[in-house]
């Protein structure tokens, strides 16, 4: 069965940019996977961020960007702040009307 | 404004089955697919099952398929989740979303409830 993989944590310092990612145990993420983003924090439901790679949700600021970046879906996070700090969750379709979450990786900024 | 609020949560025996509820208001319901994710406590998100809009084409994660059905009543703006044959790896809260593109499935999770908890114990 195949995993989608992130990072368990990162680190960023405010201002800083980080690139989180989001990958497959076997093969490439691709577009036709339709990587999707979602921000949450302790206790709150979650929040979109972007969806089909690289649209950005309403609301959304222009801080975040997502892509492909070689054979994973990235999360780029630009100038990033304090209310940042969150646990981010990728999600990928895997075709027949499956889809799969990675585990998450948590975001420090400090 | 859009709103999608879950209900029927609670404890439940191992073995034993519970109807989950997503109420939704401020769309037109019946234009949008809408997906189950659940999260166990202190873990990551899971999907678990989706749905389209006139209930016809329906997908389970391997880890309820056979156990939960997914059905929807238009008319009542109401998404559900029958569970049957609870475990105890069951235990979570789960979340109720809506595919954000009209009529067909647009790979655009934009709105979420406040999630329901259900948790399987003797």
């Amino acid at each position: 069965q195949t995993v989608v993989t992130q990072e368990t944590s990162f680190s960023v310092s405010p201002g800083g940019t980080v690139t989180l990612t989001c990958g497959l145990s076997s093969g490439s993420v691709t577009t036709s996977h339709y990587p999707g983003w979602y921000q949450q924090t302790p206790g709150q439901a979650p929040r979109t961020l972007i969806y089909n790679t690289k649209t950005r949700s309403s609301g959304v600021p222009d801080r975040f960007f997502g892509s492909i970046l070689g054979n994973k879906a990235a999360l780029i996070i630009t100038g990033a702040q304090a209310d940042d700090e969150s646990h981010y969750f990728c999600v990928l379709f895997m075709g027949s009307g499956i889809w799969v979450f990675g585990g998450g990786t948590k975001l420090t900024v400090l | 404004e859009v709103q999608l609020v879950e209900s029927g949560g609670g404890l439940v025996q191992p073995g034993g089955s519970l109807r989950l509820s997503c109420a939704a208001s401020g769309f037109t319901f019946s234009s949008y697919w809408m997906h189950w994710v659940r999260q166990a406590p202190g873990k990551g998100l899971v999907w678990v099952s989706r749905l389209n809009i006139d209930g016809s084409i329906t997908s389970y994660a391997d880890s309820v398929k056979g156990r939960f059905t997914i059905s929807r009543d238009n008319a009542k703006s109401t998404l559900y989740l029958q569970m049957n044959s609870l475990r105890a790896e069951d235990t979570a809260v789960y979340y109720c979303t809506r595919d954000g593109i009209i009529g067909r499935e647009g790979y655009n999770w934009d709105y979420w409830g406040q999630g329901t908890l259900v948790s399987v114990s003797s």
